[in-house]
């Protein structure tokens, strides 16, 4: 399984942009890539997701390199209730065991007023 | 609100007695599959199913079943309780690869303590 490497923690101050980095290098074709975060004493929550091209929803922009071995989940303007750990999750575009996501550690994301 | 269920909230359980969490999602997802996650830890794979009467173990199986009788429910029960045991189980459903690579809805999970 192609997996994913986030560092263990950043910080950002309220109202500043945040660029939370995610490395694949091992990621395949069919591998989309998702982001998800978890809230204190919450489930996980879908952020956004890619395949190749550059994403924005309401949320988060997620930012693909033109190789796919890297990819930036950006939250413009980052917010008390942003503090969550963030997962970068490949998900392939199959039927069965290979459509789980599998989580790793994240990056525990603090946000500072 | 459409979404995914879970009841109930918080259990305490004695070692060794059975039980079985609910899971319910009404967004006609064809996946369900449900997690645990212990302090400090990421979500681990416990089991899931890709429709309808199908289903498969993930990467912690053991001491869980699970069915899927319904599209609507997937519910896990645990055999017999151990310490082990105790942790949080999140459900999650998602649509599957037909419909495209759509993000997977989770429920707010249930707080399992078994002692």
């Amino acid at each position: 399984d192609a997996k994913t490497t986030q560092p263990n923690s950043m910080e950002s101050n309220e109202e500043e942009p945040v660029h939370l980095p995610c490395n694949h290098s091992t990621i395949s074709g069919t591998d989309y890539i998702h982001w998800y975060r978890q809230l204190p004493s919450q489930g996980p929550e879908y952020v956004i997701h890619g395949l190749t091209s550059n994403v924005n929803n309401r949320m988060a922009s997620l930012a693909i390199a033109e190789d796919r071995k890297s990819s930036t989940l950006i939250l413009h303007r980052a917010t008390l209730r942003d503090a969550a750990v963030y997962y970068c999750i490949l998900r392939k575009d199959y039927g069965g065991s290979q459509g789980n996501l599998i989580f790793g550690k994240g990056t525990k994301l603090s946000v500072k007023p | 609100n459409a979404g995914v269920t879970q009841t109930p909230k918080f259990q305490v359980l004695k070692t060794g007695q059975s039980m079985t969490l609910q899971c319910a999602q009404d967004m006609n997802h064809e996946y369900m599959s449900w997690y645990r996650q212990d302090p400090g830890m990421g979500l681990r794979l416990i089991h899931y199913s890709v429709g309808a009467g199908i289903t498969d173990q993930g990467e912690v199986p053991n001491g869980y079943n699970v069915s899927r009788s319904t599209t609507e429910d997937f519910p896990l029960r645990l055999l017999s309780a151990a310490p082990s045991q105790t942790s949080v189980y999140f459900c999650a459903s998602s649509y599957d690869r037909a419909k495209r690579n759509y993000g997977y809805t989770f429920g707010s999970g249930t707080r399992l303590t078994v002692v």
